[in-house]
C-alpha cells in the first residue's frame, strides 16, 4: 500500500540557514510524482516543488531543492536561507502514476517549521 | 482565472443536518479531488473523480457523497452530519503532469 512518512513533527531553524525536512514514501507503483507543499498559519496549501519517480536530477525552485533517493524511497525537502515567512506547515505528499490510473495524491502528517529570528 | 472556488468558507451545522460542499474549477482539469484536514494533522482523501460522470471512493468516504455531472463541478455531500465530520474540507484538481491547485478550503464545525 502507498505510503508517505514523516518523522519530524517540528523544527526549528535560524534565519538564514538551511534545513531539511525529511519525507519517505512506499509504493508498487514505478510511476509516480513526490509533491511538497507549504500551509501557512492563513490556511492555504502552497505548492513548492515536484520530482518525477523517472526524473534523473534533482528538482528545485528558487529556495526549494528536494533531494531525491529514490533506493531509499526518501524525498526530503531543502530550503536555503531560510526566511521568517518560511515559517509554516510542510507537506510531502505522493501521486499515483498511470499505472494505477487512478492519480490519487496520499500526504504526509506533516512538519511544522520554525524560522528564529 | 479563478482557479479552483468553494463555497460556503465557513459553515455551522447541527448534528444531523445535511449540507453540499461546493467546488468549481476553471482550468478545465479532469481530475478532482475532496480532502478533509482535521486540526494539526494532514490531507486525508474522501473522494476523488477522473472525469465527468466517474467518481470513486478515497481513504475516508463514509457519511459523504459526490457527483461530477460537468468538468467543472464536484460538489460534496454530507448527510447526516455529525462532530466527527467537523474539519477543513479543501477541493483539488490536477491535469495529469503536474501540481495539485487547492481551493482556499471550507472550514466546518458540526455541534
Amino acid at each position: 500500500a502507498q505510503k508517505i512518512t514523516q518523522t519530524q513533527p517540528g523544527m526549528f531553524v535560524q534565519e538564514k540557514e538551511a534545513v531539511t525536512l525529511d519525507c519517505t514514501y512506499d509504493t508498487s507503483d514505478p510511476s509516480y510524482g513526490l509533491f511538497w507543499y507549504k500551509q501557512p498559519s492563513s490556511g492555504e496549501m502552497i505548492f513548492l516543488i515536484y520530482q518525477g519517480s523517472y526524473d534523473q536530477q534533482n528538482a528545485t525552485e528558487g529556495r526549494y531543492s528536494l533531494n531525491f533517493q529514490k533506493a531509499r524511497k526518501s524525498a526530503n525537502l531543502v530550503i536555503s536561507a531560510s526566511q521568517l515567512g518560511d515559517s509554516a506547515m510542510y507537506f510531502c505528499a505522493m501521486r499515483e502514476g498511470p499505472t494505477s490510473g487512478t492519480y490519487k495524491y496520499i500526504f504526509g502528517t506533516g512538519t511544522r517549521l520554525k524560522v528564529l529570528a | 482565472n479563478a482557479g479552483v472556488t468553494q463555497t460556503p468558507k465557513f459553515r455551522i451545522l447541527k448534528i444531523g443536518q445535511s449540507m453540499t460542499l461546493q467546488c468549481a474549477q476553471d482550468m478545465n482539469h479532469n481530475y478532482m479531488y475532496w480532502y478533509r484536514q482535521d486540526p494539526g494533522m494532514g490531507l486525508k482523501l474522501i473522494y476523488y473523480s477522473v472525469g465527468a460522470g466517474i467518481t470513486d471512493k478515497g481513504e475516508v468516504p463514509n457519511g459523504y457523497n459526490v457527483s461530477r455531472s460537468t468538468t467543472e463541478d464536484f460538489p460534496l455531500r454530507l448527510e447526516l452530519a455529525a462532530p466527527s465530520q467537523t474539519s477543513v474540507y479543501f477541493c483539488a484538481s490536477t491535469d495529469r503532469a503536474g501540481e495539485q491547485y487547492f481551493g482556499p478550503g471550507t472550514r466546518l464545525t458540526v455541534t
